[in-house]
């Protein structure tokens, strides 16, 4: 399985406060995700990445934005937070092998934003 | 578009009895489908992934999953539960082409009974 690491796991903070979550994997995995999650619902991808350089917004409309400098390192970025933002971030990374491509997920940040 | 929905939303169990958890998908193309587990406060761990070829695959933890194309179904067995399977369980859908975006279902949470 793939290591893949997210701080902090918990953070509150003020509204207009601004906010980078970290997400970083130590397998060499091109591809990588952000997935927001809202407490008992599923998860929708917000942002992705095919590898350095590359980013892409994901289904879900999100005000936050991302940068993709190292392979390993996939830094999520709130310029202003605001209590809508409030949710569990779910960082994810993959590697296409053969046919066969599996995400696999860091513990996640809990954000309360007040 | 592509979808996975979930039916149940909750189920309980007995320990030692046996799961069946449900799971349908809509993909306008081969799916790729997997299942995730997620405890209480934590990120999603892969539980078993179907890419192609047999259609009952064998994941950890003692679950399995058999993909009915026919059916348009991914669901989830394991013979008899543990208290520690209790937690939040996401079917998700996904293609091979690009970054593979992930389509999740809304989660069954299992509680067990003891």
């Amino acid at each position: 399985e793939a290591d893949i690491y997210q701080t902090p796991r918990y953070l509150v903070i003020g509204t207009g406060k601004k906010i980078t979550l970290e997400c970083s994997q130590t397998m060499g995995h091109d591809k990588m995700y952000w997935y927001q999650q809202d407490p008992g619902m599923e998860l929708h991808l917000i942002h992705y990445s095919y590898g350095v350089n590359s980013t892409e917004k994901g289904d879900l409309s999100s005000e936050s934005t991302v940068s993709r400098i190292r392979t390993e390192h996939f830094p999520l970025t709130l310029e202003s937070a605001r209590p809508s933002h409030t949710s569990q971030y779910l960082c994810a990374s993959s590697r296409r092998q053969g046919n066969q491509e599996t995400q696999y997920f860091g513990p996640g940040t809990r954000l309360l934003v007040l | 578009a592509q979808s996975v929905t979930q039916p149940d939303i909750h189920i309980t169990v007995s320990e030692g009895a046996s799961l069946e958890l449900r799971c349908n998908y809509s993909y306008g193309a081969t799916p790729y489908l997997f299942w995730y587990v997620q405890s209480p406060g934590q990120g999603l761990q892969l539980l078993l992934k179907y890419f192609s070829g047999d259609t009952l695959v064998q994941g950890i933890k003692g679950f399995e999953a058999e993909f009915k194309r026919s059916q348009s179904s991914f669901n989830l067995r394991k013979p008899s539960v543990h208290w520690s399977d209790a937690a939040e369980y996401f079917c998700a859908v996904g293609g091979i082409q690009g970054a593979q975006k992930l389509v999740f279902g809304q989660g069954t949470r299992l509680t067990i009974n003891p």
